[in-house]
Formats: structure tokens, C-alpha cells, sequence
């Protein structure tokens, strides 16, 4: 029983750089997340998707990109990276069935230099 | 504005003591309700969640909360800690209308125990 898996666990960048955090899950949910996670301030929902090829901006979505061409795989691109990306990154995915909860990976942490 | 409110950031308890974690909302519409749980470095997992029905929800690991629309809460709580129960403890907000990809969450409980 997989879950939710979060590729790499650990990164560390130089301001600048270009990194794709990776997020698949294996339990053919349609919706999927991103959260960052910042101390003091909970979980801030970055973007997310109702189903592939079909997704939507969250609270905090700019300097991030994501795609969803598979039902499986929902990645998050940092174009440019900044050190105020510096954070813990949560992808989460829930079915689409009424009352159904999210189902979290273990986070990716990432340093920003 | 949807918000989900923690006013307590840390928590320390005696292990067998009685908890309970506060969690008040401002939504709009009938709320759906969460509580999760994050160990320390790891992702987060659910202890329960309201929808509708009785008022008073039962989750894993021994934890109820009690949703009371007049004061806008659904706080959490457990009749004796143990020193596993150390974690964060995230309130969440949800309704009928957004998708359960749009989750509010409060900024976290750090609960700590006394041995």
C-alpha cells in the first residue's frame, strides 16, 4: 500500500535554479494538492486538480507550476527557485466520492540557498 | 474569509491527563470539519471528521470532537494522554461544494507531554 509518494525527500537549491518535486499516488483518486507547510502557519494549498489535465490555483500558487496529464501523477515545478520557497512540501490526493478525506505524502523538504 | 483558528500554538500536558485543543472556524457555508495529527517528519493523518449527524465524533487513538455551531468550534479532545500522543495537531475546513482538494487548514497545536 503505497499511498501517496513524494520524490525527493530532501533538496537543496541555489536561488535561481529550477527543480520539479515529484507526486504519485496509487489509489486512482481524482483530486490531488499541494501544500507548503511553513512554521507558525499551517498548511498553505499552493495548487491542486480535480482530475488530469485539469488544474487550479490555491492561496499561495505564484513562482510554482503543476500539470496533471496522468490520473496518477501531479508534479510541482519552481521555475526560478527563491529562498522564500524555503518550506516543507505536502501533495495530497482524495477521491472524489462525497465526505472522502485527503491522504498525505511524508513531505519534501526543501532548503533554498 | 474562510479561516480556521488554533489559539493555542503549544501545549504541554501530564501523560493520563485530559486534553482538549481548540479549533474555531468562520465559513460561509455548512462546514465539513477535520482533525489530523503529524508526527515529526512525517505527513499528516486523519483523526476524524464531521459532516453532519451527531455532533460528537469519535476518531482513532482514543480522540472525539465536539462540533457546536453557536460557537463556531469543533474542538478536540482525549480523557488520558500518553506520551505517544506528542505530535501537531492541525484543525481543518471544508464544505459540500468545494472538493476535498480545498481544504482550509489552522496553523497547528504542537502538543507536548509531561512525563
Amino acid at each position: 500500500n503505497a499511498g501517496v509518494t513524494q520524490t525527493p525527500k530532501f533538496q537543496v537549491l541555489k536561488t535561481g535554479q529550477s527543480m520539479t518535486l515529484q507526486c504519485a499516488q496509487d489509489m486512482n483518486h481524482e483530486y490531488m494538492s499541494w501544500y507548503r507547510q511553513d512554521p507558525g502557519m499551517g498548511l498553505r494549498l499552493i495548487h491542486y486538480s480535480v482530475g488530469a489535465g485539469i488544474t487550479d490555483q490555491g492561496e499561495v500558487p505564484n513562482g510554482y507550476n503543476v500539470s496533471r496529464s496522468t490520473t496518477e501523477d501531479f508534479p510541482l515545478r519552481l521555475l526560478s527557485a527563491a529562498p522564500s520557497q524555503t518550506s516543507v512540501y505536502f501533495c495530497a490526493s482524495a477521491s472524489r466520492v462525497l465526505n472522502q478525506p485527503q491522504h498525505f505524502g511524508d513531505g519534501t523538504r526543501l532548503s533554498i540557498l | 474569509a474562510q479561516s480556521v483558528t488554533q489559539p493555542d500554538i503549544h501545549i504541554t500536558v501530564s501523560e493520563g491527563a485530559s486534553l482538549e485543543l481548540r479549533c474555531n472556524y468562520s465559513y460561509g457555508a455548512t462546514p465539513y470539519l477535520f482533525w489530523y495529527v503529524q508526527s515529526p517528519g512525517q505527513g499528516l493523518q486523519l483523526l476524524l471528521k464531521y459532516f453532519s449527524g451527531d455532533t460528537l465524533v469519535q476518531g482513532i487513538k482514543g480522540f472525539e470532537a465536539e462540533f457546536k455551531r453557536s460557537q463556531s468550534s469543533f474542538n478536540l479532545r482525549k480523557p488520558s494522554v500518553h506520551w505517544s500522543d506528542a505530535a501537531e495537531y492541525f484543525c481543518a475546513v471544508g464544505d459540500e461544494y468545494s472538493s476535498a482538494s480545498k481544504i482550509i487548514f489552522g496553523s497547528g497545536t504542537r502538543l507536548s507531554i509531561r512525563p
